[in-house]
């Protein structure tokens, strides 16, 4: 498909698990951002990757988060030893510079 | 640091009526966009405003541009159910690629 695409759409994990977010984005886009949705909440910034830039990381909450992009293409976002209070739905959105963003359908992370 | 507040955050009304969303930052910027999201879903733009006095409109919803002021309108005439949903404004951090996201505003509009 031609849109943002995120995997998986529902993650189920176990406190203290690591878990793994992907998120493919619109081929040609050179920014890519990853957000934080919590329940009935407005977006919180992450970490956005720009072509060969180094990532603004100034949004992750805990060094537990994590978060690369490979080949400026596909991006992981990593969550180690996961809390409860990392439940939330996770959105990865990217743009051709400074453009609009387009979001992917986001993941929804449940940590028991 | 710009921050971006938006109101109402909470807004029930009729079909039929009309009415305004704000969207208030802070500090200079050269882009707002509005977004909506339906219950469940992902983010979808709606608008890109880029400069001063900028208007656009799609359907039953207008927005508005006013650098000045740094305020934003979202307009809704004769509202209709269908536009129920979450509206978000952004604004665009000057020589950067991060958005500066508004609360949200959650409509509801009742038969």
């Amino acid at each position: 498909g031609a849109g943002v695409s995120q995997s998986p759409s529902n993650k189920v994990t176990e406190k203290g698990k690591d878990v793994e977010l992907r998120c493919d984005p619109i081929s040609g886009h050179t920014a890519l951002y990853w957000y934080r949705q919590s329940l009935g909440q407005g977006l919180e910034f992450l970490i956005y990757f720009q072509g060969n830039s180094a990532p603004d990381k100034s949004g992750l909450p805990s060094d537990r988060f994590s978060a690369e992009r490979t080949g400026g293409s596909v991006s992981t976002l990593t969550i180690q030893r996961t809390q409860q209070e990392d439940s939330a739905v996770y959105l990865c959105a990217s743009s051709v510079s400074y453009n609009e963003q387009f979001f992917g359908p986001g993941t929804r992370l449940t940590v028991l | 640091e710009l921050k971006v507040e938006q109101n109402p955050l909470f807004l029930s009304m009729q079909e039929g009526k009309n009415y305004t969303i704000y969207c208030n930052y802070s500090t200079t910027s050269d882009r707002l966009y509005w977004y909506r999201q339906d219950p469940g879903k992902s983010l979808e733009s709606l608008f890109v405003l880029l400069s001063n006095g900028a208007v656009k409109q799609e359907g039953r919803l207008m927005a508005s541009l006013d650098t000045k002021a740094r305020l934003s309108t979202l307009h809704i005439t004769a509202a209709v159910h269908d536009l129920s949903a979450t509206y978000f404004c952004a604004v665009r951090m000057d020589s950067n690629y991060q958005l500066i996201w508004g609360a949200g505003t959650k409509l509801i509009i009742k038969p």
